[in-house]
This record gives C-alpha cells, structure tokens and sequence, in this order.
C-alpha cells in the first residue's frame, strides 16, 4: 500500500533555531516527492520537487534531502521565522498520471 | 498571474443537504485536482481531470459527490445529501502539464464546509 508517514506530528521552536522534518514513504512506482508548506486557511504552496537522481534542493531557507535507496526524506528550516509557522506536508508522486500521495504533515509552530 | 479561485470561501448546511462548489484554475492548465481534506489530515484526492476528460476518480464517493468540468476549463463539485463526515476543506488544484514529470501543482484558498 503507498503510504507516506511524517514525524513529528507537531512542533514548537524558537524564533532564529533551526529544525528538521522527517518524510518516510513507501510509494511505487516512484516519481518525485515534493514538499509543501500550508498556511492556515490556505491551499499548499510547493517548496521543493526532488527527482529519484536529486539528493537535495534548496529554497531559500529551506533545504530537502532524498534517500531513494532507504525512502527517507527532510525538510530543513534554517534560522526560523514567524512567518514559518504552518503545516509542512510531504507529498511523493506516482506514476505516470501525476499521481500524489500525501502526508499527514507536520504542523510547526515558531515562538519568539 | 491569477491563481487558481474557489467559492464559496465558507459554507454551513444540514445534514442531508445539498451544496456545489465551483472552481476556476490557472488559465491554460489542462489538469485540475480536487481534494478532501479533513482537519489534521493531509489532502486525499477525490477526483483528477485532464482537459475535460476523467483520469482518476477511484476515491471520490459516488453515491453522493459528483464533479464535472465545463468545456475543460471550470469545475463544479457536488455533494447529495451531505453527512456530518463530510466536513472539510475542500481544494482545487491545477497544473499545466498532463501529469507526470515535476509538474507543480497549484492550489486555491479552499472552501471550508461544516455540516451540522
């Protein structure tokens, strides 16, 4: 069964600190796997998309990393930002009809 | 560039009603997604467009949710009669190529329906 686990559920961080999400998947045929960030009350933005080949990418403040040999992925935020608060879902990509498969998400909550 | 436009924004019914959501996608976008998602869960597809054609409604409930796209550009969702598990945000989505590859996929504001 294709499924996508996100860990933690839930986190609290400081202003300025940094974090790491964490994405395990067990998805196939593989495509991509992509990163969103949601703010309350609004539709997923995408961060980052990763090919089977890409290790990492980055945006910004934002960096993701690809196993596809353990089907592990993060998303790092570096010096955090209030505006950073939202959820963070990971979202793998089967198949040839763009099929997505998402995550629960992570919901992150950046204090001052 | 405009995004993709949903509305109604909010919408409270009673069980056993009925209520449409309409969606308008990015200009030009051949695919258009909609989704479910229930508080505290991620997204779950309900139905997948390409054009004005069907390519993946294995999980849209159609005894009582029906979509079409007019002329392969706007959307409609419906849902008769609502239940009470039917309360969620739902989303549309678009992206301009006909699936695969990294194509990105963008998201309106959704609609968030609360059935009592």
């Amino acid at each position: 069964k294709n499924q996508v686990e996100q860990s933690p559920q839930s986190l609290i961080i400081l202003e300025g600190k940094n974090c790491t999400l964490q994405c395990n998947y067990t998805v196939s045929p593989f495509s991509n796997l992509r990163w969103y960030k949601q703010d309350t009350g609004r539709g997923p933005v995408s961060l980052t998309i990763m090919t089977f080949s890409e290790n990492t990418k980055s945006n910004g403040r934002y960096t993701a990393t690809l196993d596809a040999d353990t089907k592990q992925s993060s998303l790092h935020i570096t010096a955090s930002q209030l505006s950073d608060s939202a959820s963070y879902i990971c979202v793998v990509t089967s198949g040839g009809y763009n099929k997505l498969i998402f995550g629960a998400g992570t919901r992150l909550a950046v204090h001052p | 560039e405009a995004g993709v436009a949903q509305s109604p924004r909010y919408k409270i019914i009673e069980k056993r009603q009925s209520v449409a959501f309409w969606c308008n996608p990015i200009s030009g976008h051949a695919t258009l997604y909609w989704y479910q998602q229930i508080l505290g869960q991620g997204p779950k597809l309900l139905i997948q467009f390409q054009n004005n054609g069907v390519v993946d409604d294995s999980q849209l409930p159609k005894d009582r949710f029906s979509a079409e796209r007019l002329k392969g550009v706007d959307s409609t969702l419906k849902i008769q009669p609502a239940k009470l598990e039917d309360s969620a945000v739902y989303l549309c989505a678009s992206s301009l190529l006909q699936g695969g590859g990294t194509d990105t996929q963008y998201f309106g504001p959704g609609t968030r329906l609360t059935v009592l």
